[in-house]
């Protein structure tokens, strides 16, 4: 079955703070597709970033960045130089054969400035 | 190109009662994903339709229904309405192939009194 598990419920940091947010991730299929995304206080989901299981490369777009490992299955993001807009609730999010999309509980951030 | 949409917005209904929130996909998109998230049990897959077929379904009771149109545009509809459906109700669609990203509308919340 797949599963994420997203262990950080809440994390609170100061502006400017670098912050990474876990995902793990458990699937048997060798095929999957990883997604983040960002729940701000208005309640729509903002796709991040979409990642494929044979493509580990990390990336890397403006202050967020992505780093895939296949060997511990953890698709963690990171943040830099945190700002208040930040703050959201991020998901991690699995997708593999003709199962849906299957969620993480989410990652409540709060920047406080 | 216009994002997800759905309607409406906001909703309050009473027990017994019954409700139906309608979903417009981005144009081009043939899949919509319906979810139900609730601060207790966060977000939980609904149903999934392509071409106006139920791809997969989550474990709901079936009270909870939905169908998709030839214009890919899906509704969903709940019958007799327990507290326990208050919830924001998230519609997503994606392109065909499988591990698309899904793109959210801005979610119907629903509170039943």
């Amino acid at each position: 079955a797949q599963k994420v598990t997203q262990a950080q419920t809440e994390i609170s940091v100061v502006e400017k703070e670098d912050v990474t947010l876990d995902c793990v991730y458990e699937t048997r299929d060798t095929t999957y597709y990883l997604f983040w995304y960002k729940q701000p206080p208005s309640g729509e989901l903002v796709f991040l970033i979409r990642r494929n299981s044979f493509d580990e490369q990390n990336e890397i777009s403006g202050r967020y960045s992505w780093n895939f490992q296949k060997s511990t299955s953890s698709f963690n993001f990171t943040i830099t130089a945190s700002q208040v807009v930040d703050s959201a609730v991020y998901f991690c999010a699995l997708h593999s054969g003709n199962t849906p999309l299957v969620f993480g509980k989410g990652t409540r951030l709060s920047v406080i400035a | 190109k216009a994002g997800v949409t759905q309607t409406p917005r906001y909703l309050i209904k009473t027990r017994g009662q019954q409700v139906t929130l309608s979903c417009s996909p981005i144009s081009g998109h043939r899949s919509v994903s319906w979810y139900q998230q609730t601060p207790g049990q966060g977000l939980q897959f609904l149903f999934e339709y392509f071409s106006e077929t139920q791809r997969n379904k989550g474990n709901f009771p079936g009270r909870f229904s939905g169908r998709q149109f030839s214009n890919s545009r899906s509704e969903m509809n709940v019958s007799t309405l327990e507290l326990g459906d208050s919830a924001l109700y998230l519609c997503a669609s994606s392109l065909v192939l499988a591990g698309e990203a899904q793109y959210f509308g801005p979610g119907t919340r629903l509170t039943v009194l």
